[in-house]
């Protein structure tokens, strides 16, 4: 069945550290891969996306790129800010699904401190 | 526009209660979901509906109903709270395809 897998967290950062949080999936074909963040207190909402092979998804600052080869969707950031502290999910859709299902991980605690 | 709304934001029930969480959507979608957030655990899916008039059940089906109420409305039902349905429940919407859906605030539900 498809999966993803995240680093488990927290992960704990000063203001300006660079930011990697490692992300892989299993799935038949071509999924499209997703980046959705959770702020405190609040539902998800979605970052970035990519939909195909060595697309590269960005927003506000955060990149990551669909690897078919390695099967991985890493979410990067060169400069984080306080307010980047947030619970961060790497998801899935799989190719086969019309209805738009997504396959959650099980979310990165990021915590950034002054 | 207020995107995708839920009620109750929290609420408390004792083993055995019922209790329906509500949800709607302004974005004029087509599909809506229902999850559960539980830590470490990501987000479960419980039942969708890939369009108004149809539900399906996701990953987490036992204890739920749903009703597709219209093509704005999609309702959790629970016929006999039980403790293990202690937990953050969110709704979402999408268009077909491409899976990107947008997020209710959730409701915190403690059962005790």
């Amino acid at each position: 069945g498809n999966s993803v897998t995240q680093m488990e967290g927290p992960v704990t950062l000063s203001e300006e550290a660079f930011l990697t949080i490692n992300c892989t999936y299993t799935a038949t074909g071509y999924p499209s891969l997703f980046w959705y963040v959770q702020y405190p207190g609040e539902g998800l909402q979605l970052l970035l996306k990519a939909t195909k092979a060595d697309d590269k998804g960005s927003n506000k600052g955060f990149e990551a790129t669909y690897r078919k080869e390695t099967t991985s969707f890493h979410l990067e950031k060169g400069s984080v800010q306080v307010s980047d502290s947030a619970v961060y999910f790497c998801a899935l859709s799989p190719p086969t699904d019309s209805w738009g299902k997504l396959q959650f991980g099980a979310g990165t605690q990021v915590v950034v401190t002054p | 526009n207020a995107g995708v709304t839920q009620t109750p934001k929290f609420q408390v029930l004792k083993t055995g209660q019922s209790m329906t969480l509500q949800c709607a959507q302004d974005m004029n979608h087509n599909s809506m979901y229902w999850y559960r957030q539980d830590p470490g655990m990501g987000l479960r899916l419980i039942y969708y509906s890939a369009s108004e008039g149809t539900t399906d059940k996701g990953e987490v089906p036992n204890g739920y109903n749903v009703s597709r109420l219209n093509k704005r409305e999609f309702s959790l039902r629970l016929e006999s709270a039980a403790p293990s349905q202690t937990s953050v429940y969110f709704c979402a919407s999408s268009e077909r395809g491409w899976g990107e859906q947008f997020f209710g605030p959730g409701t915190r539900l403690t059962v005790l």
